[in-house]
Formats: structure tokens, C-alpha cells, sequence
């Protein structure tokens, strides 16, 4: 059973371009949160997802970054008109139900030139 | 709020020797779950241990242990026997049970070198 995957692994991004994050949860978790780790900080958690809905999005910044989570296929966290300041590492980890265990993905590093 | 202090930014321990890392959170939920993720150099998040808020007992993993003490809202990790493959940054974590959110907070971290 494979792990939370992520990809890419490394994502270079000149200022003003779009950036796709994906995450392929564990086989069987429809349940999905991303968290953000700026430089020498910890995790902050951004959006909880499940399959097709937001349920909690309280961590998210208001404008450029949004979240998806279809009915196939892997969950995309999308930042557009990237700035310095979104360069950061990426994580998103999933779980079966919603109370249950989380599983980290190995995350996203975004850099933005 | 819902905050989760880790003091000290860096630690160092000789190898073999032991050593604490200090986490003191913030919350006024009854029900939830306390973690210790390492985070090596790869930056894939390792969960060390956890806790659940209800359990008296300590956790404990193999070399790993805590020291939970849930009236003073702290939860320091012990390494035992520490050995060169322990150094990585330690974040302390925290989850509520049954929230609409679930979802982790995590304190700034603590840089752990070992020392040959």
C-alpha cells in the first residue's frame, strides 16, 4: 500500500506564474489536509478536504490560493500569480475517516524566483 | 487559541547520552491527541509517538518516551540512548478529537544535533 504521494517533489516558479501542487492520498482516504512550512517554521495547516468538498478552509489566505479535491484523481492545492513570500514547503497529509490518523506526505518545496 | 510552544530552538546531546525537548500547548478542549513528528534533512514528516489526551500512562517507543502532564498543558519528549541517526528538526503537534477541522497544530520546531 503505497504512501501519500506528492508531486513534483521540487517546483521552481518565476514571479507571477501559477503553481499546481498535487497530492494522491493513501489508497482508500478520501479525507485530505494541506499544510503550508514556511523557512524555520513549523507546519500550518491551510484546507481540510474531502472527496468533492471543502469542509474546512479557515487556514487558507483569502486571495490566489485555492483548493480541489474531484471525485478522481488526486487533490490540487493551485497558487496563482505566485509571490517570494509563497515559497515554502508543502505538505499534505490524509486520512480514512475524519477523526482518524493522519499520514504525511514527503511534501512540495515551491520556489519562487 | 489553540498554540503549541516549543522553547528551545536547538539542543544538542552527546551520542548514547540522553536528552529532553520541551512542549508546553495551550487549548480548552478535554479530548485530543499529542504527537512528536521528526523531521529529517528529506523533510518527510516521521511521527516519533503520540499520546491521547485521556491516557494517564506515558507513551513510550522504544528508545523514545514522553512525560505528559495534562493539568500543566506539557509534553516533553526523552531520547534515550541517542544515536547519530536521531539528529532532525522535533516538532510538537496536537490534534482535537471530533473538531470540525481535526486538523494539526504544530509548534516552530527544535533542532536536535547529536554529537559523536
Amino acid at each position: 500500500n503505497a504512501g501519500v504521494m506528492q508531486n513534483p517533489r521540487h517546483l521552481v516558479r518565476r514571479r507571477g506564474q501559477e503553481a499546481r501542487l498535487r497530492c494522491s492520498p493513501m489508497k482508500g482516504h478520501s479525507h485530505v489536509y494541506w499544510y503550508r512550512q514556511l523557512p524555520e517554521e513549523g507546519l500550518k495547516f491551510m484546507v481540510y478536504l474531502q472527496k468533492e468538498n471543502i469542509i474546512d478552509e479557515s487556514g487558507m489566505p483569502k486571495e490566489r490560493f485555492s483548493a480541489e479535491f474531484p471525485k478522481e484523481g488526486p487533490s490540487i492545492l493551485r497558487i496563482q500569480q505566485v509571490v517570494r513570500g509563497d515559497s515554502a514547503a508543502y505538505f499534505c497529509a490524509s486520512s480514512l475517516l475524519r477523526g482518524n490518523e493522519q499520514f504525511f506526505g514527503p511534501g512540495t518545496r515551491l520556489t519562487v524566483l | 487559541a489553540q498554540t503549541v510552544t516549543q522553547s528551545q530552538p536547538e539542543m544538542s546531546v552527546q551520542e548514547a547520552e540522553t536528552v529532553t525537548l520541551s512542549c508546553t500547548y495551550d487549548t480548552s478542549e478535554s479530548d485530543y491527541y499529542l504527537f512528536w513528528y521528526k523531521q529529517p534533512p528529506s523533510r518527510q514528516m516521521i511521527l516519533v509517538i503520540r499520546q491521547e489526551a485521556y491516557k494517564q500512562q506515558n507513551a513510550t517507543e522504544n528508545r523514545f518516551s514522553v512525560n505528559f502532564q495534562k493539568a500543566a498543558k506539557s509534553f516533553s519528549l526523552k531520547i534515550s540512548d541517542s544515536q547519530l541517526g536521531d539528529a532532525a528538526m522535533y516538532f510538537c503537534a496536537y490534534r482535537v478529537v471530533g473538531s470540525t477541522g481535526n486538523q494539526f497544530y504544530f509548534g516552530t520546531g527544535t533542532s536536535l544535533t547529536v554529537i559523536p
